[in-house]
């Protein structure tokens, strides 16, 4: 089964804060990497799509980068507000095009 | 937001019950899947499937059954709950292979499941 890795677990940092995450997965036969913002007691929301190298997706004060050579990509948030807590799922595909899901980065934004 | 129901939202039942999990949508999609959060794992596919009729096995599918009778339709069978069941479910659609298009899946409300 395809491994998909984010990092870190968790972090905690201060209203204001930018800050970023990894997610890493296998770089032999990309398609896609998702990214899901996830509220507790919420559902995951679509945050990105990227299916192209070097790809960069911006909603607001959230911007993802990919890379599929190195199989990684970044989710940065700039000026955190506590409405940024949340969960943040990365996930790509496998070899029958489902959808392999990191165990997420659980981001909490201290006022 | 896209039309996808989950029902019943919240069950309690007992070991050894059978439990049915509904998942309606209203937006023609051809693919839909379950999934289940449990803390440390993320979401884990169940079961998925590509259109009527067919379906397809996730990386925990052991103890669960799936159909698809409708486009509109997908339900989740647990044939003989377990407490390992215990968990919050999620439905998902999409319109292609989410792991190939650059369409992401939507997600419905999610069924609190509790097994004791």
């Amino acid at each position: 089964i395809l491994n998909v890795e984010q990092s870190p677990q968790s972090l905690h940092v201060q209203e204001g804060d930018s800050t970023n995450f990894t997610c890493s997965f296998p770089s032999s036969n990309f398609y896609a990497l998702h990214w899901y913002r996830w509220e507790t007691a919420k559902s995951p929301e679509a945050l990105f799509v990227m299916t192209l190298n070097g790809d960069e997706k911006k909603k607001g004060r959230i911007s993802a980068t990919l890379n599929t050579k190195e199989g990684y990509s970044y989710l940065y948030i700039k000026g955190s507000q506590p409405e940024d807590s949340a969960t943040y799922l990365c996930a790509t595909g496998d070899s029958s095009y489902k959808l392999i899901f990191g165990s997420g980065t659980r981001l909490l934004v201290r006022p | 937001d896209a039309g996808i129901t989950q029902s019943p939202r919240h069950k309690v039942t007992e070991t050894g019950t059978p439990v049915t999990l509904r998942c309606h949508q209203t937006e023609n999609h051809r693919y839909m899947y379950w999934y289940r959060q449990d803390p440390g794992h993320g979401l884990r596919l169940i079961h998925y499937s590509y259109g009527v009729k067919d379906t397809d096995k996730g990386e925990v599918s052991d103890g669960y059954s799936v159909s698809r009778s409708k486009t509109e339709d997908f339900l989740l069978t647990l044939e003989s709950a377990t407490s390992s069941q215990t968990s919050v479910y999620f439905c998902a659609i999409s319109e292609n292979r989410a792991g190939y298009s650059n369409q992401p899946q939507h997600f419905g409300d999610g069924t609190r499941l509790s097994i004791l």
